[in-house]
């Protein structure tokens, strides 16, 4: 089975900084997607970034970007000047890439960031 | 992009009562699921809603506790019934479109349910 490991329960960051937030996995797949979701405390769960494990680029979204190190199972997200609405719970989740849409996200247990101005 | 709606926002219930919470999508969805996130923890599947046929339920989770309909491909309904105070959690719909079933789930704005 399928595990997500995210080993920082908490995190701060100064305001304009940038912050690193580790995860890490374990699969015997060779196709999956991985994905950074943001919940803030309106509990909406929002798509932050995603990757798939068959590319060697790394992806990125504006502040948002990852490193994707796939013989570690390391997928890290760095947000980069970080800014106050970027405060809330990140989840890293896995999806295995067989089968389609019908495959469940696998979640870590989060880490809570905050921005202090 | 598609707007998700999810009723009720929150509500506080009785112990042994049941809720039903709805989901509603403005355009037709290939997959829909339902989650649950308990006080400080992370998001578990409860079960895959599929249209026109039972949900597909994950280890942990029975029929009698959670009944989920999905009559069409834009509403789905997820029922806790029984309620005990084990219970009060935030359940979130997440779906999948059809024309795009290698894309991320989105999900709804959430329920969060107390139960005294």
């Amino acid at each position: 089975a399928q595990t997500v490991t995210q080993s920082q329960p908490e995190m701060s960051v100064q305001e304009a900084e940038t912050v690193t937030l580790s995860c890490t996995y374990d699969t015997s797949e060779s196709d999956y997607y991985l994905f950074w979701y943001k919940q803030p405390p309106s509990r909406q769960m929002i798509l932050v970034i995603r990757q798939e494990a068959y590319k060697q680029q790394n992806a990125t979204e504006n502040r948002f970007s990852v490193n994707f190190q796939k013989a570690a199972k390391s997928f890290s997200l760095k947000i980069s000047d970080s800014q106050l609405g970027d405060a809330a719970m990140y989840f890293c989740a896995y999806r295995s890439g067989y089968g389609g849409a019908t495959n469940k996200l696998i979640f870590g247990t989060g880490t809570l960031l905050a921005v202090q101005p | 992009s598609a707007v998700i709606s999810q009723k009720p926002s929150r509500d506080i219930c009785q112990r042994g009562t049941s809720l039903t919470i709805q989901c509603q999508v403005d355009s037709q969805v290939t997959m829909m699921f339902w989650y649950r996130q308990q006080p400080g923890q992370s998001l578990t599947l409860i079960a895959t809603a599929n249209q026109g046929s039972e949900a597909t339920y994950e280890s942990g989770f029975v029929i009698d506790k959670f009944p989920i309909s999905r009559p069409n491909l834009t509403f789905s309904t997820l029922t806790v019934s029984n309620m005990s105070p084990e219970d009060s959690s935030i359940y979130l719909c997440s779906v999948v479109w059809a024309d795009r079933p290698n894309q991320p789930q989105h999900f709804g704005d959430g329920t969060r349910l107390s139960i005294l």
